[in-house]
């Protein structure tokens, strides 16, 4: 059983369309990343939210922490072929741990 | 400004044999740590080290064994590989624990 559960699994959409992608849990987490991973290659950190309730914006993306902070999402806005990847989100707890990620597919 | 290397990138190996993942950093990151990813899992935490000579198991730590005796490396080896460790190997470094982790680019084994 995953301690943090993305959905969806899969997620395929055309280039302009907006998605939001979630990662879910029963246990609080002092903070939460997502990380992206590309094809052939290690994550890398996008975002790190700490505050329950926060919002932090990169360019397109929107990532927002849960007010009890045990959940997180995702939101992309007109997505683009090169926002293709594995999107995996991390609870710190004593430790990192990894939900099992969605996989995005922006078709052109 | 490489980061974090890993060798080799691709390896093949049978049931049995003893087989060692490199790991070298060119920061100065205190801790370092290794995970496999597999399909429906995620990344699971086999072994991470707060130092040098400081190693502690993760989720994952049965059939692997992991040094560090200098800073900058971290190998990690199966002593009898197995088919159920056919996997992505992915090492990583941070400056904490639960810090930003920043990922080499894995290495991918197969075992016959």
């Amino acid at each position: 059983t995953q301690l943090l559960e993305q959905s969806p699994q899969f997620l395929s959409i055309q280039e302009g369309e907006n998605l939001t992608v979630y990662c879910n849990s029963s246990s609080v987490f002092s903070s939460l990343q997502w990380y992206r991973q590309e094809p052939g290659e290690g994550p890398v950190l996008l975002v790190t939210v700490v505050t329950g309730g926060e919002v932090k914006k990169l360019k397109r993306l929107t990532f927002q922490f849960g007010d009890a902070r045990k959940d997180s999402s995702l939101h992309i806005t007109a997505a683009q072929p090169g926002d293709t990847g594995l999107y995996l989100c991390a609870g710190a707890k004593s430790d990192m741990r990894f939900g099992a990620g969605t996989r995005l597919t922006v078709k052109p | 400004d490489a980061g974090i290397t890993q060798s080799p990138r691709y390896k093949i190996t049978e049931t049995g044999r003893q087989v060692t993942l490199m790991c070298h950093q060119t920061w100065s990151h205190s801790y370092m740590f290794w995970y496999r990813q597999d399909l429906g899992h995620g990344l699971r935490l086999i072994y991470y080290s707060a130092a040098a000579d400081i190693t502690d198991k993760g989720e994952v730590p049965d059939g692997y064994v992991v040094s560090r005796s200098k800073t900058e490396n971290f190998p990690l080896t199966l002593e009898s590989a197995t088919r159920s460790q056919t996997s992505v190997y992915f090492c990583a470094g941070s400056t904490g624990r639960t810090y930003e982790q920043y990922f080499g680019p894995g290495t991918r084994l197969t075992v016959t």
